[in-house]
């Protein structure tokens, strides 16, 4: 496709329930970013995947956040056992190459909503 | 403790005058910068970015300054008009502008209102 796909484009799970996202980037591009926006705050950065490898998992809050990109191209956000603060929209960008100066191209985003 | 610093939630300016977004970051370590803007349901779109070794860059109606020594850096968007009413977010990288990784450090955002 011509841009960043993500979905669902929203969310609704009960608290301590299981969801997965999933982001499917610009074709070619290596690089592919999850971020987290929740209300009134800026993008929080999660994971970033080069290829196939996680390259930096470093925003991830905690164990119960996983992600893969398999076979280098879709990649899929996990969250298990859903809290109410995962709220949030969660944001995919992809890059041809990694690296901030070339430029990321986001997707409309989950808007995941845990009641 | 955050990194970069959106001070103004929302900036109002009247059509045709000059819009003027501020955005201050604290840690040395950063070394690209960039703006990016959002409009509602929609992903954040890359709009302009400035490597630390510059001091300036523009880019048609947009202009980015760039202060390191106040760790400050503003976008001027001249004439300001009503499609750049949107939500403009500040992000930093300290990944090097020569292709770093780093996921970028963004600030809260200012919602930018222009009045016809």
């Amino acid at each position: 496709g011509a841009g960043v796909s993500q979905t669902p484009s929203n969310k609704v799970t009960e608290k301590g329930k299981y969801v997965e996202l999933r982001c499917d980037p610009i074709s070619g591009h290596t690089a592919l970013y999850w971020y987290r926006q929740s209300l009134g705050q800026g993008p929080e950065f999660l994971i970033y995947f080069q290829g196939t490898g996680a390259a930096d998992d470093s925003g991830l809050p905690n164990d119960r956040f996983f992600a893969v990109r398999p076979e280098g191209s879709v990649s899929t956000l996990k969250i298990q056992r859903t809290e109410r603060g995962d709220s949030a929209v969660y944001l995919c960008a992809s890059s041809p190459i990694a690296g901030a100066n070339y430029g990321y191209t986001f997707g409309s985003g989950t808007r995941l909503t845990v009641v | 403790d955050q990194q970069v610093k959106q001070n103004s939630p929302s900036l109002s300016v009247q059509e045709g005058r000059i819009s003027i977004l501020n955005c201050d970051y604290t840690n040395s370590m950063f070394d690209y910068f960039l703006w990016y803007k959002k409009y509602p349901a929609e992903g954040p779109t890359f709009l302009i970015s400035i490597s630390s070794i510059k001091d300036k860059n523009e880019d048609g109606r947009f202009t980015v300054f760039l202060n390191k020594s106040a760790k400050h850096l503003s976008l001027h968007i001249v004439p300001s008009q009503p499609g750049d009413s949107a939500v403009y977010f500040c992000a930093a990288s300290a990944g090097g502008s020569g292709g770093g990784a780093d996921g970028l450090t963004f600030g809260k955002g200012t919602h930018l209102i222009i009045q016809p």
